[in-house]
């Protein structure tokens, strides 16, 4: 079974500084079936990023992408107050999804 | 605009049974294939079920196959979740998702707000 990895748990930055987030993935995965996710408290998901890079809809452009065969990143340019929250990342090509464990990403 | 809204949870006592309904509107359901994703309590996401678009297929995780059922009416834009023999670790927060084709898988773009599932005697 395919296993994501991210790190690191939690994430102490400030607003208007730049955030990466790591997942790795315990076999290969294409890029095109790796997603990224934003929770806030009490909230549901919010699709952020997929096919590694492509922001979804309505999705701000300082959220960005990447890939490096097995290790994806998502990067936030300079942090807004509304982005500190839980990030997942998933892989939706296989029969079965997998999600991440999650980042926090805290003030 | 799209919207998914999910209903049908509850407390329920282990080995008994629970249907949810997710209703939706704002985009031709037909053309879309709709997950079931749940979060237990202070837990990250866990994927549960996926249909097709058109019914004709159906997957489930390890967790869940064999005692969950998902399965969708076309015709009332509605997807629905057959739990049964639940158990304590079912517990969580169920949420219904859009499934958006995208070179043969199905990413999650749209998500409702969710219905809690308490599975407890």
């Amino acid at each position: 079974e395919l296993v994501l990895t991210q790190s690191p748990g939690t994430l102490s930055l400030s607003p208007g500084e730049r955030a990466t987030l790591s997942c790795r993935a315990s076999q290969s995965v294409s890029s095109i079936y790796l997603a990224w996710y934003q929770q806030k408290p009490g909230q549901a998901p919010r699709l952020l990023i997929y096919g590694a890079s492509t922001r979804a809809t309505g999705i701000p452009d300082r959220f960005s992408g990447s890939e490096s065969g097995t290790d994806f990143t998502l990067t936030i340019s300079r942090l807004e107050p509304e982005d500190f929250a839980v990030y997942y990342c998933q892989q939706f090509g296989s029969s079965r999804q997998t999600f991440g464990q999650g980042t926090k990403l805290e003030v | 605009q799209v919207q998914l809204v999910e209903s049908g949870g509850g407390v329920v006592q282990p080995g008994r049974s629970l249907r949810l309904s997710c209703a939706t509107s704002g985009f031709t359901f037909s053309n879309y294939g709709m997950h079931w994703v749940r979060q237990a309590p202070g837990k990250g996401l866990e994927w549960v079920a996926l249909i097709w678009y058109d019914g004709s297929n159906e997957n489930y995780a390890d967790s869940v196959k064999g005692r969950f059922t998902i399965s969708r009416d076309n015709s009332k834009n509605t997807v629905y979740l057959q739990m049964n023999r639940l158990r304590a670790e079912d517990t969580a927060v169920y949420y219904c998702s859009r499934g958006l084709h995208y070179y043969g898988g199905y990413v999650n773009d749209y998500w409702g707000r969710g219905t809690q599932v308490i599975v407890s005697s």
